[in-house]
């Protein structure tokens, strides 16, 4: 079984600063793929940075960057530089990986972001 | 835009009825998810298809069923709506399910039922 835990469930940050979320996960899979999502109050959900469990570099997309650390279990994602726009839910999630293991998303209950001007 | 289409966006509906919501995935994409978001269970895993076929299993009531035609369009079917089924349903796909590593689940906007 797979469970993803994020601990706030909401976070404020200042213009231009940088925020970290947290997500700890537990798995039995050997191999796994952790997510992060981001749900604006429309409703969509979008992918915003993916890790690997065997990937030797923390992963970073623009102003994202994940910081895994697998013996402790926790993927926290990084906001650098936060605007307005990044105001929304944030999901952490995993799946394992590849065939004969879950392949669905397990999430965890979200963190609400608020970007304070 | 994630390329994964949903219909419709909102619908409003009575408790005791039955309802289908559609999902078309990416072009090429064999998998199709269901998720359920409600504010009290938050993103629960439904059922997921690959190719047509049933390939898992989540937290979906024996009042729902979901299929995946030839063409790999979905579509989850609610019936015996109670209040409590009122919520974002999403669609989500990816390109490979079984061996192999697919990356990330593209969602749809969901479609968000109301249950009266």
């Amino acid at each position: 079984a797979q469970k993803i835990t994020q601990t706030q469930p909401g976070m404020f940050v200042q213009e231009k600063e940088a925020v970290t979320l947290d997500c700890t996960y537990d798995t039995s899979d050997p191999s796994y793929g952790l997510f992060w999502y981001k749900q604006p109050s429309s409703g969509e959900m979008i992918f915003l940075i993916y890790q690997g469990s065997y990937d030797q570099q923390n992963a970073t997309e623009g102003r994202y960057s994940l910081n895994f650390q697998k013996a402790r279990k926790s993927a926290n994602l990084v906001i650098s530089a936060s605007q307005l726009g990044d105001s929304a839910m944030y999901f952490c999630a995993m799946r394992g990986l590849p065939s004969g293991s879950a392949r669905q998303l397990t999430f965890g209950s979200g963190t609400q972001l608020t970007v304070l001007p | 835009d994630s390329g994964v289409t949903q219909t419709p966006k909102h619908l409003i509906t009575a408790t005791g009825q039955r309802v289908t919501l559609r999902c078309s995935p990416r072009s090429g994409d064999l998998s199709v998810y269901w998720y359920q978001q409600s504010l009290d269970q938050g993103l629960q895993f439904l059922i997921q298809y690959y190719n047509g076929e049933e390939r898992a299993k989540g937290n979906i009531l024996e009042r729902f069923s979901a299929q995946q035609f030839p063409d790999l369009h979905s579509e989850l079917n609610l019936s015996s709506l109670e209040l409590g089924d009122s919520a974002l349903y999403f669609c989500a796909s990816s390109v490979a399910g079984q061996g192999g590593w697919s990356g990330e689940l593209f969602f749809g906007e969901g479609s968000r039922l109301t249950v009266l």
